[in-house]
């Protein structure tokens, strides 16, 4: 099983470019959500989804899009990339079904970000 | 609204000698999940723990256990004899279960085992 598969792992840009993170996972989950982490501040969420077609903001939403087209993919935008932006990004998933105990949150392995 | 403090920016502790690692939350909702996840230097996020707010027993994985006392609302992790390998970031985390709730992490504490 591949699990939550997070592209790139790396990545550096420039202030002002555009880019996409992408997220995909394979075990029919509905909720997705993207984290980044940053020193000292632990994991704070960005932008999360509950299916194909729903999304929310987050703590931090400010300077990302996000879209849910399909039930496995749930990529992040950066509109316009600020040295803010440098950090440590997860997506993650899980099934979201009410009611329903653990919903345990399983992680890709992350994609390193530097903005210049 | 959910919030996760965790107190000890960093613990140490002996090899095979048992630690605690503080949680403490806020919430509004009845129903709630609580998580603890283990993030090695390696930087993946493996999932360690779950405890139910209407679970009455604590949970326990392995030599892993949470002390759940929800009158106080805390969520501590008590790790058994420690081993080298359990050097690494401790998050908790919550999340409510009566309606579509994110996952909530908090600050973290740093670990270290010595041997």
């Amino acid at each position: 099983n591949a699990g939550v598969t997070q592209t790139p792992k790396f990545q550096v840009l420039k202030t002002g470019q555009s880019m996409t993170l992408q997220c995909a996972q394979d075990m029919n989950h509905e909720y997705m959500s993207w984290y980044r982490q940053d020193p000292g501040m632990g994991l704070r969420l960005i932008h999360y989804s509950v299916g194909a077609g729903i999304t929310d903001q987050g703590e931090v939403p400010n300077g990302y899009n996000v879209s849910r087209s399909t039930t496995e993919d749930f990529p992040l935008r950066l509109l316009s990339a600020a040295p803010s932006q440098t950090s440590v990004y997860f997506c993650a998933s899980s099934y979201d079904r009410q009611g329903f105990d653990k919903n345990i949150q399983y992680f890709g392995a992350g994609t390193r970000l530097s903005v210049l | 609204a959910q919030k996760i403090t965790q107190t000890q920016p960093g613990m140490f502790v002996q090899e095979k000698e048992a630690v605690t690692l503080d949680c403490t939350y806020d919430t509004s909702d009845q129903s709630y999940g609580l998580f603890w996840y283990k993030q090695p230097s390696s930087g993946e996020m493996i999932f360690l723990i779950y405890q139910g707010s209407y679970d009455e027993q604590n949970a326990t994985e392995g030599r892993y256990s949470l002390n759940f006392q929800k009158a106080r609302k805390s969520a501590n992790l008590v790790i058994s004899a420690s081993q080298l390998g359990d050097s690494a970031m401790y998050f908790c985390a919550m999340r409510g279960l009566s309606g579509n709730t994110p996952l909530v992490f908090g600050k973290g504490t740093r670990l270290s085992v010595i041997a």
